[in-house]
Formats: structure tokens, sequence, C-alpha cells
């Protein structure tokens, strides 16, 4: 099992351009989730899905957008990139409620000039 | 207001030495508070889950003690390795309807050979 996969690792944007980061799954997890880690602060959500179809916004999704089109796919977009979403982005997923342990992916470091 | 405060910040000790972290937290109704390591430019990968009524729990020389009386959590290294260098979050969840994840901003350790 692969676990929780991420693509792409690393990804460098000018203000304005817009991209998708793409997480994947191969443990039938129902929730999955999108947080941006940034330096000092703790993992914020972004947003989160609790099964197939279904999308719910986080703590900060504004600027975002996402989609669950598959259960093992969880997509964010970025619609016209801003200098503040330089982070590294997070995807997790688990299986039943986010109460349970959530396994992580790798993370894409992004970076908006 | 929900908060995960940990001490240190960042924590140097040699091979072979024990440490502790400390991890308060004032997040409430609570559901459960999790450990997680995190390696340099990876995920966070969960080191152990504790409910109200687990005042202990182990995974390997990691132990982790929770008191919710005084909303106090610590992580227990012993006899460290090189590999245990890595940053520790200290997360919380809350018991609400969706049970939101309150993160920690970790603690970098360095183990020093």
């Amino acid at each position: 099992n692969a676990g929780v996969t991420q693509t792409p690792k690393f990804r460098v944007l000018k203000t304005g351009q817009s991209m998708t980061l793409l997480c994947a799954q191969d443990m039938n997890h129902e929730y999955m989730y999108w947080y941006r880690q940034d330096p000092g602060m703790g993992l914020r959500l972004i947003h989160y899905s609790v099964g197939e179809g279904t999308t719910a916004k986080g703590e900060v999704p504004d600027g975002y957008n996402v989609s669950r089109l598959k259960k093992q796919n969880f997509l964010l977009g970025l619609e016209s990139a801003a200098p503040s979403q330089t982070s590294v982005y997070f995807c997790a997923s688990s299986y039943g409620t986010n109460a349970n342990e959530q396994f992580f992916g790798p993370g894409t470091r992004l970076t908006v000039l | 207001k929900n908060q995960v405060e940990q001490s240190p910040q960042s924590l140097i000790i040699l091979e072979g030495k024990n440490c502790t972290l400390q991890c308060n937290y004032t997040v409430s109704p609570f559901s459960n508070l999790r450990w997680y390591k995190q390696d340099t430019g990876r995920g966070p990968v969960s080191l152990t889950i504790m409910t109200f009524s687990e005042n202990t729990k182990s995974n390997g020389r990691y132990t982790a003690t929770l008191d919710a009386d005084t909303k106090q959590s610590s992580l227990h290294i012993t006899a460290s390795q090189l590999s245990d260098s890595a940053s520790y979050i200290c997360v919380v969840t809350m018991n609400t309807g969706f049970q939101k994840l309150v993160f920690g901003t970790g603690t970098r350790l360095l183990v020093s050979p």
C-alpha cells in the first residue's frame, strides 16, 4: 500500500496563476482533508470531505476550492494564487470519523512569487 | 479560546539520553489527544492516541501521559536515537459535531551524536 500520496512535491507559481494539487489514498478511507502548515503555526484545516461527492470548509478555506469525484482522490485548487498562499500543503485521510487516526501524505511545498 | 501550547519550542539532547516534551491545552470539550512525529520534509506520523480515560500509552521508546484534570500531556522519549530528530506535534480533538482537531506548533528535537 502506498498510503497517501501527493503530487506535485514542489511548485513555484507567479501571482495570479492557477494550479491543482492532487491527493490519492489507497486505504479506502471515507474522510479526506487538506491542511496547510506555516512556520510558527500549527496545521490548519483548509477543506475536508466526509465521502465521495461531498466537501466542506475548514478553518481557512478562502482562495481554495476542492473536489472529491472519486473516493480515493481529493483535489485542492488555487484559482488565482497569492503570495499569502505560500505554504506546505498536506493531505490526510482517516477511516470513519476524523477523531480516528489521520494518515498524512508527504506534503507539497508551494511558493507563490 | 481552544489552544494547544507545547514546550519547549526546541531541544537538543545527546544520543542515548532521555527527554520529556510538554503539551498544555485549553480545548473543550475534549475527545482525544494525539502525539505526532514529523520528520523534516515529511508528513506527520501518529505515535499515540489517548482518550479521556487513558493516562498513559506507550509506543516503543515513546511514552505519552495525559492528565485530563490539569489538561496536560507529556511525551517521554527513552534512550534517544539520531532518528528521533524531528518535530513532535501535540493534537487535541474536540468532542463536537465535526470533532475538530487543534494542533500545537510542535517541539523541534535534535539528537546529537
